[in-house]
C-alpha cells in the first residue's frame, strides 16, 4: 500500500511571500490532518479533515494559513503571508476511520520542511 | 487541557543493553497512548498504542509499553537495543472523548555500538 505522499520535499521563502503544501493521502482514508513541527518540539495539530469537511481548526492561524480537501482526497496547506516563525516541518497525516475515533492509527507522510528567511 | 512530558532530551545506551525512554501524561478521563518514531527526514512511523485492557502492549520492532494508572506514565522500553533503533521518540495521548492528539518534545535515542 502506498504511503502519504506530500510535496514538495524542501522550500525556501523570504518573508511575506507565499507558500503552498501539497498532500495525498493513502487511498480511502476519511481523516486527513496538518501538522506543524518546529524544531526541538513534537508536531502540533492545525487542521483537521473528514472527507471533505472541516472537523477541528481551532489551531490554525487563520489569518495567514488556510487550508482545503476539496474532493475529499488530497490536501493543500497554504501560508500567505509567511513569517519568519512560519520555518518548520509541516507533516500530513491521514487515518481510515472517521474523525474523533482516536483508537485509529495515523499514519505520515516524510513532511514539506520550510524555511523562511 | 491534556499534556506530555517527556523528561529525557537524549537517552544513549549500548547496544545489546536495555532500553527506556520515559513518557509521563497529563488528561482527564481515560487516556489513549501512542509512541511514534522518527527517522532523519522521514514522518512520524507508529510504534504502538494502548486504548483500554492489558496494560502492557507490544509493539512494532520488538518495542513494548507498560500503562501504569497511578503514575500516568506509559514509558517505552526494548529488552535488547540495536543501533537501527537510534532516532527521534515521540509519545502523544488524548481523552478518550476527545478529537486531537498532544505530542510530547520528542527523545533522541542513541544506541552506541
Amino acid at each position: 500500500e502506498a504511503g502519504v505522499a506530500q510535496s514538495p520535499r524542501y522550500k525556501i521563502i523570504e518573508k511575506r511571500q507565499s507558500v503552498a503544501f501539497w498532500c495525498n493521502p493513502i487511498s480511502g482514508h476519511a481523516t486527513l490532518y496538518w501538522y506543524q513541527q518546529i524544531l526541538g518540539q513534537g508536531p502540533k495539530l492545525l487542521i483537521q479533515f473528514q472527507n471533505n469537511g472541516v472537523v477541528d481548526d481551532s489551531q490554525l492561524p487563520k489569518d495567514r494559513f488556510s487550508a482545503e480537501r476539496l474532493k475529499g482526497v488530497d490536501s493543500t496547506l497554504k501560508i500567505q503571508p509567511a513569517k519568519l516563525e512560519d520555518s518548520a516541518v509541516y507533516l500530513c497525516a491521514s487515518s481510515p476511520r472517521l474523525a474523533g475515533d482516536l483508537t485509529d492509527t495515523q499514519y505520515f507522510g516524510p513532511g514539506t520542511r520550510l524555511t523562511v528567511l | 487541557a491534556q499534556s506530555v512530558a517527556q523528561p529525557e532530551d537524549q537517552v544513549n545506551v549500548a547496544e545489546g543493553n536495555p532500553l527506556t525512554v520515559k513518557c509521563t501524561y497529563s488528561v482527564s478521563g481515560n487516556p489513549y497512548l501512542f509512541w511514534y518514531v522518527q527517522y532523519p527526514n522521514r514522518g512520524l512511523q507508529f510504534l504502538l498504542k494502548y486504548i483500554t485492557g492489558d496494560n502492557l502492549v507490544k509493539g512494532s520492532y520488538g518495542f513494548e509499553a507498560e500503562f501504569n494508572k497511578s503514575q500516568t506514565s506509559f514509558h517505552l522500553k526494548k529488552p535488547s537495543a540495536l543501533v537501527s533503533d537510534s532516532a527521534l521518540y515521540f509519545c502523544a495521548v488524548s481523552p478518550s472523548n476527545a478529537r486531537q492528539l498532544t505530542f510530547g518534545s520528542g527523545t533522541q535515542l542513541t544506541v552506541l555500538p
